[in-house]
């Protein structure tokens, strides 16, 4: 089956500055690569997808890109502010838009520092 | 919408105990999802159905976890007999192929 490997697991940042995540993945069947952020005691929300037949998604500071033939996929995050600290999941399924399950990373701690 | 209804928002249950979590789709939404999240694992799959049939049940960690779909608008997770290791957080999330919903999870405590 699918494995997702997330990184960094925690992520300190200057408030306003870049943040970056990466994550790859094993099943090269997998087609959609969605991103959630997830704030304490909260259920994970998703911030922003990509397909495979797009290798970059904008939207305002959030930012993804895809490399199909590496399998990894990136989040970015620019002009971070405090309200950007929490917990980031990325995730893979194959049909993608709710059809199959999801397999997440770890996580990746945001820390954003005043 | 009201979202993803999910009940109890927290349950703390005695070892041997049965454990039933309960969870509401959004109406119209034709798949619905389990997930477990714990530290050592994040999160993980668990089951899913679509049109109230299970469609893969593989992330289901032992005969112990039971899930059901009577309807389109009830799922429930049984666990029978807890242990202190199904301590976690449990997530339903309901899709309509554009994209999934989680609902606020039933943080469960076996002690």
């Amino acid at each position: 089956g699918e494995n997702v490997e997330q990184h960094p697991s925690t992520l300190s940042v200057q408030e306003g500055d870049s943040a970056v995540i990466k994550c790859t993945y094993s099943d090269s069947a997998s087609n959609y690569f969605p991103w959630y952020k997830q704030e304490l005691g909260k259920r994970p929300q998703l911030i922003i997808d990509i397909r495979s037949n797009v290798g970059e998604k904008k939207d305002q500071r959030i930012a993804v890109t895809l490399n199909k033939t590496a399998k990894h996929f990136s989040l970015h995050i620019t002009e971070t502010q405090p309200e950007d600290s929490a917990v980031y999941f990325c995730a893979a399924s194959i049909l993608g838009g709710g059809a199959d399950g999801l397999t997440f990373g770890k996580g990746t701690h945001l820390i954003i520092q005043p | 919408d009201a979202g993803v209804i999910q009940s109890p928002r927290h349950e703390v249950t005695e070892m041997g105990q049965e454990v039933t979590l309960r969870c509401k789709p959004i109406s119209g939404h034709d798949y619905l999802f389990w997930y477990r999240q714990t530290m050592m694992r994040g999160l993980e799959l668990l089951i899913y159905f679509n049109n109230n049939v299970p469609i893969d049940d593989s992330g289901m960690p032992e005969d112990r976890f039971s899930a059901k779909m009577p309807n389109a608008s009830f799922s429930t997770l049984k666990i029978q007999p807890s242990e202190p290791r199904d301590s976690a957080v449990y997530f339903c999330a309901s899709s309509q192929v554009r994209g999934y919903t989680f609902g606020s999870g039933t943080r469960l405590t076996v002690v």
